[in-house]
């Protein structure tokens, strides 16, 4: 499957922790997007990383990718509450598909 | 400038009926994605169309298809539902599509099939 791969599927953390995010694929990709989705709604963009970058940062998001080992990592840092939600890499290869993975739903406790 | 807005947003039919959503992009969004999204499979890519025209397709049956109009507003149908078409419809646009872009969602529309 050309798809991304979540780990861990579920994370429940505390408030003012960091929360780090797994995704790994498969295929040789253009870029790798990072989504976040609040429960039954639309997803929500959060951050691009290009297949010839190794690490991006946006606020209290930072982004890292190896295309070496065909993975990336979301981290956030000092979590809140309003942080909850599921978080879905997906994979832009050269065929313009966007392919997500399963994601991983975030618990932050207050 | 208004996001994406996606109509029914819930929707509810019986096997054997046929359902149309729609999908209006971000004004000067040329390509509009679908996709569905169940507990079980995740998001699964439907099609995606580019100046009224199917650029990409998923692995679904011909019962779904789709069609784009020259405004870019997009529509999706489902013909001769079954309880499995269950989900949640997301319909995204972006300003060129293609391998680097960001995709913009829409709410959703949820069909449940009874």
């Amino acid at each position: 499957s050309q798809q991304g791969e979540e780990d861990p599927q579920a994370l429940s953390i505390q408030e003012g922790e960091n929360a780090t995010m797994n995704c790994s694929y498969k295929t040789s990709i253009n870029n790798l997007q990072w989504y976040r989705q609040n429960s039954g709604r639309g997803l929500v963009h959060l951050i691009l990383i290009r297949s010839n970058e190794r690490e991006k940062h946006s606020g209290r998001l930072r982004v890292t990718l190896d295309t070496s080992k065909k993975s990336s990592s979301l981290l956030i840092t000092a979590s809140r509450a309003a942080d909850t939600a599921s978080y879905f890499c997906a994979i832009r290869t050269s065929g313009s598909r966007l392919t997500f993975g399963e994601g991983t739903q975030l618990t932050v406790n207050p | 400038k208004a996001g994406v807005t996606q109509t029914p947003r819930y929707l509810i039919k019986t096997r054997g009926q046929q359902v149309t959503l729609s999908c209006s992009p971000i004004s000067g969004h040329r390509s509009v994605s679908w996709y569905q999204q169940t507990p079980g499979q995740g998001l699964q890519f439907l099609f995606e169309y580019f100046s009224e025209t199917q650029r990409n397709k998923g692995n679904f049956p011909g019962r779904f298809s789709g069609r784009q109009f020259s405004n870019s507003r997009s529509e999706m149908n489902v013909s001769t539902l079954e309880l499995g078409d269950s989900a949640l419809y997301l319909c995204a646009s972006s300003l060129e599509g293609g391998p680097t872009g960001e995709l913009f969602f829409g709410e959703g529309s949820r069909l449940t099939v009874l």
